[in-house]
């Protein structure tokens, strides 16, 4: 079976410019996550999809990011008016969510963000 | 404040011997610990986990032990072979909180 896959694999933005990052989880995992690593850090968590559940947008770092997922599958995860500090390494992990269990997560390849 | 701590950023060791990564933390409410390898330009991969109700978990070359009244967490890779060479990650939950926290990752060199 396929595994987590995102686009682009590699962007190259102007400061200032929107992007719009994709993620299309593995089929049938329930939950969804978005993750960065910037240069020489760990993998910092960003926004939660579970379900029907509202997302827990806690780890968003400022009202420039936001995400979405359409019909629980593919999430979008838009960088407005993108500044340099936003250059990282976007990655979207999903899962099997089921309660009472800690579920794996499964993380895809990656979108490497650079804004000029 | 870091919650989670690889304190080796690296890491090299001799092929055929054991390799040993470690990672610390603070934070008593985790109960749910994993290691991801990642290789460059590639997403983490998922090698093992642990859940604190025990303190050792095997799985072929790779162990896991868990320490909690320590915090503290590792990884055994024996034999270690050149394929392993990547960066280690340690990744940690709790509870409810299924978020996962990270340490910054030591990158393993394995020598043939």
């Amino acid at each position: 079976g396929a595994g987590v896959s995102q686009s682009p694999s590699n962007k190259v933005t102007e400061k200032g410019k929107d992007v719009e990052l994709r993620c299309d989880p593995i089929s049938g995992h329930t939950a969804l996550y978005w993750y960065r690593q910037s240069l020489g850090q760990g993998l910092e968590f960003l926004i939660y999809f579970q379900g029907n559940s509202a997302p827990d947008k806690s780890g968003l770092p400022s009202d420039r990011f936001s995400a979405e997922r359409t019909g629980g599958s593919v999430s979008t995860l838009t960088i407005q008016r993108t500044q340099q500090e936003d250059s990282a390494v976007y990655l979207c992990a999903s899962s099997q969510k089921r309660s009472g269990h800690q579920e794996t997560q499964y993380f895809g390849p990656g979108t490497r963000l650079l804004v000029l | 404040d870091q919650q989670v701590k690889q304190n080796s950023p690296s890491l090299s060791v001799q092929e055929g011997r054991i390799s040993i990564l470690n990672c610390d933390y603070t934070n008593s409410m985790f109960d749910y610990f994993l290691w991801y390898k990642k290789y460059p330009a590639e997403g983490p991969t998922f090698l093992i986990s642990i859940s604190s109700i025990k303190d050792k978990n095997e799985d072929g070359r790779f162990t896991v032990f868990l320490n909690k009244s320590a915090k503290h967490l590792s990884l055994h890779i024996v034999p270690s072979q050149p394929g392993d060479s990547a960066v280690y990650f340690c990744a940690l939950s709790g509870g409810s909180n299924y978020k996962l926290t990270f340490g910054k990752g030591t990158l393993l060199t394995v020598n043939p």
